[in-house]
């Protein structure tokens, strides 16, 4: 079984600054099945990225998504208000799903 | 446009099993093209994967940890899916989450819709 590790755990920063948010697996995996989600509070999840870098329907293009092997990053170019959340990243191995811990992103 | 809707108790006594119900509505469930899922979130905690099913082939998935007391399966009469889970525990508390996987596009295997999700405690 794959795991996912996420890092930073929290990451203060001011509306306008750019994210960086990185996501490491315990061993090589097709890049092609790593998502990323964003989730509010109260809310369920949202995909945002699919396939390490494409995004999903309706989101903005200040998000994007890079890497293969076993690190990927997901950026947020810069943070609205709105993008304050928790973000979380997935894949997909061997007829396994996991998920990382979260990211949370939060205003400084 | 795809919705889905999970319904069932929102209080269950330990060794008991949970039974819920994810409702699909604007598509059916029987399609070729999805997976159909269920994802948990304990309170104040991280998504925790519990299991996919794909109805065209009837395969089942379940996460290792779960696997022995986790059942899903599909209703088409209903155009529903369905999760139980035995025995549970405290540990079981938690928002349960169903999901729609697409299976062959370029989003396959990730999350792509979710209903609003359900809470579930396990106490007696």
């Amino acid at each position: 079984e794959i795991v996912l590790t996420q890092s930073p755990g929290t990451l203060s920063l001011s509306p306008g600054e750019r994210a960086t948010l990185s996501c490491r697996a315990s061993q090589n995996f097709g890049s092609s099945y790593l998502a990323w989600y964003q989730q509010k509070p109260g809310q369920a999840p949202r995909l945002l990225i699919y396939g390490a870098s494409s995004r999903a329907t309706g989101i903005p293009d200040r998000f994007s998504g890079s890497g293969s092997g076993t690190d990927f990053t997901l950026t947020i170019s810069r943070l609205e208000p709105e993008d304050f959340a928790v973000y979380y990243c997935q894949q997909y191995g061997s007829s396994l799903w996991t998920f990382g811990q979260g990211t949370k992103v939060e205003i400084k | 446009q795809l919705q889905l809707q999970e319904s069932g108790p929102g209080l269950v006594k330990p060794s008991e099993t949970l039974s819920l119900t994810c409702a699909v509505s604007g598509g059916s469930i029987s399609s070729t093209s999805y997976f159909w899922g269920w994802i948990r979130q304990p309170p104040g905690k991280g998504l925790e994967w519990i299991g996919n099913i794909y109805y065209y082939s009837g395969g089942s998935y379940y996460t290792p940890s779960l696997k022995s007391r986790v059942t899903i399966s599909v209703d088409t009469s209903k155009n529903q899916f369905s999760l139980k889970l035995s025995s549970v525990i405290a540990a079981d508390t938690a928002i349960y989450y169903c999901a729609r996987l697409p299976a062959y596009s370029s989003s396959s295997f990730v999350f792509d819709v979710w209903g609003q999700g359900t809470v579930v405690t396990v106490s007696s």
